[in-house]
Formats: C-alpha cells, sequence, structure tokens
C-alpha cells in the first residue's frame, strides 16, 4: 500500500463547475497536509495546507480534511481552463527541528474544458 | 524577494559520470530537502538539510550526496550516474519552527532536468 494515494485520472469538468480531488493516507499519525499544482514541464506550486479535520477556505479553493477516514481532498469552484494541471497531495512525515519530509502521491491530471 | 533558485536548469552527462546540481533557498529559510521527480511520478524525497547537517534520508543509495553551506545554500551530489537517475530534480525551502512542525510550508524551485544518455 502507497503512503499516499490519488486518483491519477484524467479528470475532466466544464469550465465554471466544481472540480474535487481526493487523496488518502495510510499513516494515522500524519499532522499536516500540502496541496500542490504542478503544470506540465514546471515544478510544484503550493496552493494550500491543511492540519485540522474540516475545512479551509482560500479564494476558489477549498481542502478538506477527516483525520477518522485518513483522507483530504481539495474542492475548486468556478474551474477555469488555467487550472488545468496536475495536482499533487502531501503528507509532511518531518520529525524533530527539522521541517518538511513531504510524502507525494502520484498526482491527479485535472482537465477543464471550456 | 528571490524564491528558491535552482542551477542549472537542465543538463545532460553520461553514465559513469559525477553530477552536482546546487540550491539557494527562500529568503529567511534555513532548510532545503531535495526530490527527484521521474517522468508521470510524485517527486520523491531524497534527503534535507537542516544546520548544515543531513537530517533526514529517503531511500535513495549513498550515490546520492549533499552539503549545506552557512548561508544556507545546498548541493545535490550523484556520483556513478545511471540512466535511471534521469529526472527533474527539485529543490524545496522551509524554516523549521521547532518540534510539531504543523504548518512549515515549502517552496520549491524550477528544478533540474537532468538526462542520463
Amino acid at each position: 500500500q502507497k503512503e499516499v494515494e490519488q486518483n491519477s485520472g484524467p479528470l475532466s469538468v466544464p469550465e465554471g463547475a466544481i472540480a474535487s480531488l481526493n487523496c488518502t493516507y495510510s499513516d494515522q499519525g500524519s499532522q499536516s497536509f500540502f496541496w500542490y499544482r504542478q503544470y506540465s514541464g514546471k515544478s510544484p506550486e503550493l496552493i494550500m495546507f491543511i492540519y485540522s479535520n474540516g475545512d479551509k477556505e482560500d479564494g476558489r479553493f477549498t481542502a478538506q480534511l477527516n483525520k477518522a477516514s485518513q483522507y483530504v481532498s481539495l474542492l475548486i469552484r468556478d474551474s477555469q481552463p488555467s487550472d488545468s494541471a496536475t495536482y499533487l497531495c502531501a503528507v509532511n512525515k518531518g520529525y524533530g527541528g527539522a521541517t518538511n519530509k513531504l510524502i507525494f502521491g502520484t498526482g491527479t491530471l485535472l482537465a477543464v474544458q471550456p | 524577494d528571490a524564491g528558491v533558485t535552482q542551477s542549472p536548469t537542465h543538463l545532460i552527462k553520461t553514465r559513469g559520470q559525477q553530477v552536482t546540481l546546487r540550491c539557494s533557498p527562500k529568503s529567511g529559510h534555513d532548510t532545503v530537502s531535495w526530490y527527484q521527480q521521474a517522468l508521470g511520478q510524485g517527486p520523491q524525497f531524497i534527503f534535507q538539510y537542516y544546520e548544515e547537517e543531513e537530517r533526514q534520508r529517503g531511500n535513495f543509495p549513498d550515490r546520492f550526496s549533499g552539503h549545506q553551506y552557512p548561508n544556507y545554500s545546498s548541493e545535490l551530489n550523484v556520483n556513478a550516474l545511471l540512466l535511471g537517475d534521469s529526472a527533474l530534480y527539485l529543490c524545496a525551502s522551509s524554516l523549521a519552527r521547532g518540534q510539531r512542525n504543523l504548518n512549515t510550508e515549502a517552496f520549491f524551485g524550477q528544478g533540474t532536468r537532468l538526462t542520463v544518455v
């Protein structure tokens, strides 16, 4: 079992719709979770992080965390063609004084159709 | 405010050669992590440097080594290159915040595309 699992997609949604991206993780002790967006040929760009159960909203993006079920999701409202990218879910396995040993899923490819 | 910068952006090497990749962290950050991203995969953690020491390491052989300088910049060295080392190498910087490390954020550089032929 992989530590972080994502559906590779592609997930196709029409412009203006809500895109829902999901991620599950295996380590119950995981504390913090990150969503990155990666355009083809580019490096990952941080969208949001979350560490408390519930929802966290930032503009058109909402991250949701359910530690009991060990899943994290990202909702993108009013999807735009410019949102078309691979979305990477990451779990922080860092400890001690150093930070951010991120374990990534393989990413979900999102395609927003005009 | 400069973000994370990596050099070079592209590199072609021959099997068996050695390579050094460089990273300057975002201003104010003190921790540098290196990741390898193969095509179609998520980034894989190689190791992390903090206070000029390797603090955490992923499942990579000893051919992968690194260094951090007093100004927090870092190098990744790979010896005896294999074809399978061809990948995008990413540097991420962050700020250490004590023991719990809950909401620290890591920012990535643009990456170095290494091709081994």
